[in-house]
């Protein structure tokens, strides 16, 4: 089966920073990775999604990279606000896996003023 | 849209007792729905697989005559935790894949469900 590590467990950076969430992936089958953010007691939430055949996908202060050939993907936030800090959960999805998604072990992510 | 909703959001229950949690998509039809669980700061981990008119299918290590799972209609499934223990205390979260097309791998997240056993 797919398993997924996710790096740090923790990330504090201050206000208008980056940050920066890393994740590998064992299964070179798998084709879909989705980043979610969750906040304590909530439900998670999906802030960006990418599909094996592109490397990188965007949307305003939220970017994700795929290296394929390296099994690993990257959220990355830009110019950090206090209401981004949470958990944040990267998965994965193994073709012909049924849709199940394999989630990372998570990242608290706390941004100080 | 694409909306799940969980019910209850929290239940205490006694020992030796048996719980239902509802998961429903709200505007969008789902053969399939996840059940996870969560522990506190800890990830997700998926416990069974719902398929809407057919037999759940369970992860290793996930018994399948303690956590029922009944997925009787596109819209509803539920999961059942029989003869529930201190242990069993834990967050309990669905989602649900919409069958009618769209994004074809997203998956919605219900509310979640705090069980508290006593």
């Amino acid at each position: 089966g797919e398993n997924v590590e996710q790096h740090p467990s923790t990330l504090s950076v201050q206000e208008g920073d980056s940050a920066v969430i890393k994740c590998t992936y064992s299964d070179s089958a798998s084709n879909y990775f989705p980043w979610y953010k969750q906040e304590l007691g909530k439900r998670p939430q999906l802030i960006i999604d990418i599909r094996s055949n592109v490397g990188e996908k965007k949307d305003q202060r939220i970017a994700v990279t795929l290296n394929k050939t390296a099994k690993h993907f990257s959220l990355h936030i830009t110019e950090t606000q206090p209401e981004d800090s949470a958990v944040y959960f990267c998965a994965a999805r193994l073709t012909g896996g049924g849709n199940k998604l394999t989630f990372g072990t998570g990242t608290q992510l706390k941004v100080e003023l | 849209g694409a909306v799940v909703s969980q019910h209850p959001s929290r239940v205490i229950c006694k020992s030796g007792t048996s719980v239902k949690i509802e998961c429903r998509s709200l505007d969008f039809q789902a053969t399939t729905m996840f059940w996870y669980r969560q522990f506190p700061k800890k990830s997700l981990m998926l416990m069974a697989t719902s398929n809407e008119g057919s037999k759940a299918t369970y992860e290793q290590g996930v018994e399948k005559d303690k956590f029922l799972i009944n997925h009787a209609s596109l819209t509803l499934s539920t999961l059942t935790v029989t003869s529930a223990h201190p242990e069993d205390s834990s967050f309990y979260i669905c989602s649900a894949r919409d069958s009618a097309g769209g994004y074809p791998y997203e998956q919605y997240f219900g509310p979640g469900t705090r069980l508290t056993v006593t």
